[in-house]
C-alpha cells in the first residue's frame, strides 16, 4: 500500500513550457486534491475532484488544469509556465466527504525559470 | 475571505519544554478544524476537532477547539529533537475545502 506517490519529486522549467504532475493514489478514495504551497506559506487548494469525472476549482486555479479520468489518478497540468508558479506541490487523497481527514503525497518541487 | 492566522511563526526551545500553538480563524462555514505536522515534506494528519471544549490527546499532543473564541491550541509537552517540524493548521469550510494557517515552525533543541 503506496498510500499517494507523485513524481518528478523536483523539476526545473523555462518560462512557456507545460508539464504535467502525476498523482496516484491506491486507497480507493474517491477525494482528491492538488494544493500548493509558497515558501513560508500554508496550502492552497488548486483544483479537487469528488470523483472520477468530476473536478472543481479550488482557491487559486488560474494557470492550471486537471482531469480525472480513473479514480486513482488525478494529474495538474501547467499550460504555460511561469516564475509565480515556482512552488512545491502537494497531492492529496480522502476517503471521507466530512469530516475525514486528507493524506498527502511527497510532493513535487517545481522552479520555473 | 476566509482566513486562519496561526501563532508564533516561530518557536525555539530546549528539549523537556512545553509548547503552547495557536491558532485562530475567521470563515464563513465552520465544520472542523485540523492539525499536521510537516517535517521535511507531506504533511502528516494529527487531529481534527469539530466541537468545542473536547480535547483531543494523542501521547505528549493534544488539542482543543473553542468555537465561541474561534481558535485553537496545540499543546505539546516533554518535547523532543523529534518534535521539531512546521505545525499546520487548517479550517474545513465545506464541499471539499480546507483553508491553511502558514504554519509555525517549531525547533526543540537538545
Amino acid at each position: 500500500n503506496a498510500g499517494v506517490t507523485q513524481t518528478p519529486k523536483f523539476r526545473i522549467l523555462k518560462i512557456g513550457q507545460s508539464m504535467t504532475l502525476q498523482c496516484t493514489q491506491d486507497m480507493n478514495h474517491n477525494y482528491m486534491y492538488w494544493y500548493r504551497q509558497d515558501p513560508g506559506m500554508g496550502l492552497k487548494l488548486i483544483y479537487y475532484s469528488v470523483g472520477a469525472g468530476i473536478t472543481d476549482k479550488g482557491e487559486v486555479p488560474n494557470g492550471y488544469n486537471v482531469s480525472r479520468s480513473t479514480t486513482e489518478d488525478f494529474p495538474l497540468r501547467l499550460e504555460l509556465a511561469a516564475p509565480s508558479q515556482t512552488s512545491v506541490y502537494f497531492c492529496a487523497s480522502s476517503l471521507l466527504a466530512w469530516p475525514g481527514e486528507q493524506y498527502f503525497g511527497p510532493g513535487t518541487r517545481l522552479t520555473v525559470t | 475571505e476566509d482566513k486562519v492566522v496561526q501563532s508564533p511563526l516561530s518557536l525555539v526551545v530546549h528539549e523537556g519544554d512545553t509548547v503552547t500553538l495557536n491558532c485562530s480563524y475567521e470563515v464563513t462555514n465552520f465544520r472542523s478544524l485540523l492539525w499536521y505536522k510537516q517535517e521535511k515534506k507531506a504533511p502528516t494528519f494529527l487531529f481534527m476537532l469539530t466541537s468545542s471544549g473536547i480535547e483531543k490527546k494523542s501521547g505528549r499532543l493534544s488539542s482543543i477547539l473553542d468555537k465561541k473564541e474561534l481558535s485553537s491550541i496545540l499543546n505539546i509537552t516533554a518535547t523532543q529533537t523529534g518534535d521539531s517540524a512546521i505545525y499546520l493548521c487548517a479550517v474545513e469550510v465545506g464541499a471539499q475545502k480546507l483553508v491553511f494557517g502558514q504554519g509555525t515552525r517549531l525547533t526543540i533543541n537538545p
